[in-house]
């Protein structure tokens, strides 16, 4: 099946220590993204990549880092610089649309809560 | 970033209602998508609007792009329970390549 697999589901780690979030997609899709979601909020933006070997920051990129090595993965590290990094972490892949190639369809995987003790 | 206006930001009703919600900008947006996220899980899209008065339906779901290109509209008709959940809107603005904004999102609860 076709699809973004996150991994892990559930991921505890000491205060402190640097931690890697897992995103691979087997859609083909060029561009993904990482979005964070505290409780009862919507989705900011960390980071997102267009193509393989390129990326750009999101409006909170401090104290996380990408890369973009392979098309189908788009690991998130969240370093210790991260002052509040307990939260929801979302990975997405997009594939773009219409006639004009224009417009961007974008699919989540089934997210990574983190907890930071 | 740029920032999306999602109204209400809950709604409770009763089994069987219709329920509207909408997204407002003050930009000009070139695709606008809706999406639901149940609790502990990633967004799932139900609706994607590519033109200027496009109206789409997608089941009891009907999402509608506004003739300005600065706002959305989704809206069910005779919700049942399992409509449960929140729904974000998100719009693709023309000079933002592959980058998606997001609503805050409408966290709906279903009364049986």
């Amino acid at each position: 099946d076709g699809g973004i697999t996150q991994s892990p589901k559930y991921l505890f780690r000491k205060e402190g220590q640097n931690v890697t979030l897992s995103c691979e997609q087997n859609l083909n899709h060029d561009a993904m993204y990482w979005y964070r979601q505290d409780p009862g909020q919507g989705l900011r933006l960390i980071y997102y990549s267009q193509i393989v070997n390129d990326f750009q920051k999101g409006d909170i990129a401090e104290g996380y880092s990408v890369s973009r090595e392979k098309k189908e993965s788009f690991p998130l590290t969240v370093t210790s610089a991260q002052k509040n990094p307990t939260a929801f972490y979302l990975c997405a892949s997009s594939i773009v649309r219409g006639t004009a190639r224009r417009h961007t369809e974008a699919f989540f995987g089934q997210g990574t809560r983190l907890t930071v003790v | 970033g740029q920032q999306l206006n999602q109204s209400p930001q809950s709604m409770f009703i009763q089994e069987g209602e219709d329920v509207s919600m909408n997204c407002t900008s003050s930009s000009i947006f070139n695709t606008w998508l809706w999406y639901k996220q149940e609790p502990g899980e990633g967004p799932v899209l139900l609706i994607a609007l590519y033109k200027a008065g496009e109206l789409t339906s997608n089941g009891r779901l009907t999402a509608q792009f506004g003739i300005t290109r600065k706002d959305s509209f989704l809206n069910i008709s005779a919700s049942i329970p399992s409509d449960v959940g929140i729904y974000f809107c998100a719009g693709q603005l023309r000079t933002s390549g592959s980058r998606l904004t997001f609503g805050e999102g409408t966290q709906l609860t279903v009364n049986p």
